[in-house]
């Protein structure tokens, strides 16, 4: 069965420092997103992607934040200057079209020191 | 602002008893609810999917969950629990501005099923 999958499964970085965060959406998915769970927290929305470009975003993803398409199977997103609020787990999902079914990865976990 | 809510943060239940888990939901007009089940180290698992029709829905490992309207419920049931049932369930509405079609969840409900 088709899977959505996400590297690395753990990052460690320095506060300030850019990370990148990768994922391979399911391979006839159209429409990809990003969500993040705090530690003890719900999960949030922080940005939808359809058409090599983003359709929605959260309050949460601002100019720090920036996802891309870089070809044909990966959806990457990037924390340009990392602050320590930043630490958390970070989904990807994927739904194909006509469809509200979400399918997600197994979350990369952020953490900055 | 739609939203979910989880009102049980644990659920305790004996093995082969059956189990609930409880949601219940605000949104304008009609709801998309959804069930995602979330293992430890693992990402969120879909587990089953109201849109329209029969307020009884049937999913994934046995699980089922009851649409009630006037309620504004959505809780998620199974006759007997198993203790591989044991994860963080969570409840989810699909927003309906926009064509995005985000998910906002609720604040989980952690599952322990004893042997």
């Amino acid at each position: 069965e088709p899977e959505v999958t996400q590297t690395p499964s753990h990052q460690v970085t320095q506060m300030g420092q850019e990370v990148i965060l990768r994922c391979v959406p399911i391979s006839n998915h159209l429409y990809f997103y990003w969500y993040r769970q705090i530690l003890g927290q719900k999960v949030e929305f922080l940005v939808s992607f359809y058409n090599n470009e983003i359709s929605e975003k959260s309050e949460i993803f601002d100019d720090q934040f920036s996802v891309e398409r870089p070809d044909g199977s990966n959806f990457t997103l990037k924390i340009r200057s990392t602050k320590l609020e930043d630490s958390a787990m970070y989904f990807c999902a994927s739904r194909t079209e006509g469809t509200d079914t979400q399918y997600f990865g197994p979350g990369t976990r952020l953490t900055v020191l | 602002a739609q939203s979910v809510a989880q009102p049980e943060d644990q659920v305790n239940v004996a093995e082969g008893n059956p189990l609930t888990v409880k949601c219940t939901y605000s949104v304008s007009g009609n709801p998309y609810l959804f069930w995602y089940v979330q293992y430890p180290n693992r990402g969120l698992q879909f587990l089953l999917k109201y849109i329209t029709g029969d307020n009884l829905v049937k999913g994934s490992y046995g699980f089922e969950a009851e649409f009630n309207k006037s309620q504004t419920s959505f809780h998620l049931k199974k006759p007997s629990a198993l203790v591989s049932d044991s994860a963080l369930y969570f409840c989810a509405v699909r927003d309906r501005t926009g064509s995005a079609r985000q998910l906002t969840f609720g604040s989980g409900t952690q599952l322990t099923v004893l042997p």
